[in-house]
């Protein structure tokens, strides 16, 4: 069956340690990969896409990274801040007509 | 440009009756997802549209129907209401097929 798995529920970490979050898919062939955030009461929010042949794409203090052998997608974010807890989940699309499907998400707590 | 709008913010009904949530696009955005989201399960895909065509729908019940409208507004109805539904129902928009979502922020349904 397919699945997408983000293996960590919860990741506590200090402010200004890197924050390394992993999605694991089974059974998908993605054309790319997205990241989001959600705070409490909100809707998640775009943060990056990258496709199936990128190996890594950065946007100011994010770093994601793709692998297709792997099946594995990791979401970096570096020197982080009490600002950047949320949660963070990945989603993925295979080709063609098919829907956007999300992991569980990660809730990241940074401790200042 | 306004964001994604979906109206109302909560609802409380009670087992038994139906419901109707709406979703107002980004202007210029055809598409439009639903998802819900339970803390159990994570974010589930309902339905998406395109052009007031259902583009893909999710695995659930027929309880659950929408519809989009020329204007690309959409709506989502769930009849006969059940405790499992109490969720928040998510709606997002895309600007074309392969582009990020912009979620609202909501309708969190209660069902008592």
């Amino acid at each position: 069956s397919q699945k997408i798995e983000q293996n960590s529920e919860a990741l506590n970490i200090q402010e200004g340690k890197t924050a390394t979050l992993t999605c694991n898919y089974t059974n998908y062939s993605p054309a790319y990969l997205q990241w989001y955030r959600q705070d409490p009461g909100r809707g998640p929010v775009f943060l990056l896409l990258i496709r199936e042949n990128e190996k890594e794409k950065r946007k100011e203090r994010l770093k994601v990274t793709f692998d297709t052998t792997l099946k594995q997608s990791l979401f970096h974010i570096t020197a982080s801040q009490p600002a950047d807890s949320a949660t963070y989940l990945c989603a993925l699309r295979n080709s063609g007509n098919t829907p956007l499907v999300f992991g569980k998400g990660t809730r990241l707590s940074v401790i200042a | 440009k306004a964001g994604v709008t979906q109206t109302p913010r909560y609802l409380i009904k009670t087992r038994g009756q139906q419901v109707t949530l709406s979703c107002s696009p980004i202007s210029g955005h055809r598409s439009v997802s639903w998802y819900q989201q339970t803390p159990g399960q994570g974010l589930q895909f309902l339905f998406e549209y395109f052009s007031e065509t259902q583009r893909n729908k999710g695995n659930f019940p027929g309880r659950f129907s929408g519809r989009q409208f020329s204007n690309s507004r959409s709506e989502m109805n769930v009849s006969t209401l059940e405790l499992g539904d109490s969720a928040l129902y998510l709606c997002a928009s895309q600007e074309t097929y392969n582009s990020p979502l912009h979620f609202g922020n909501g309708t969190r349904l209660t069902v008592t």
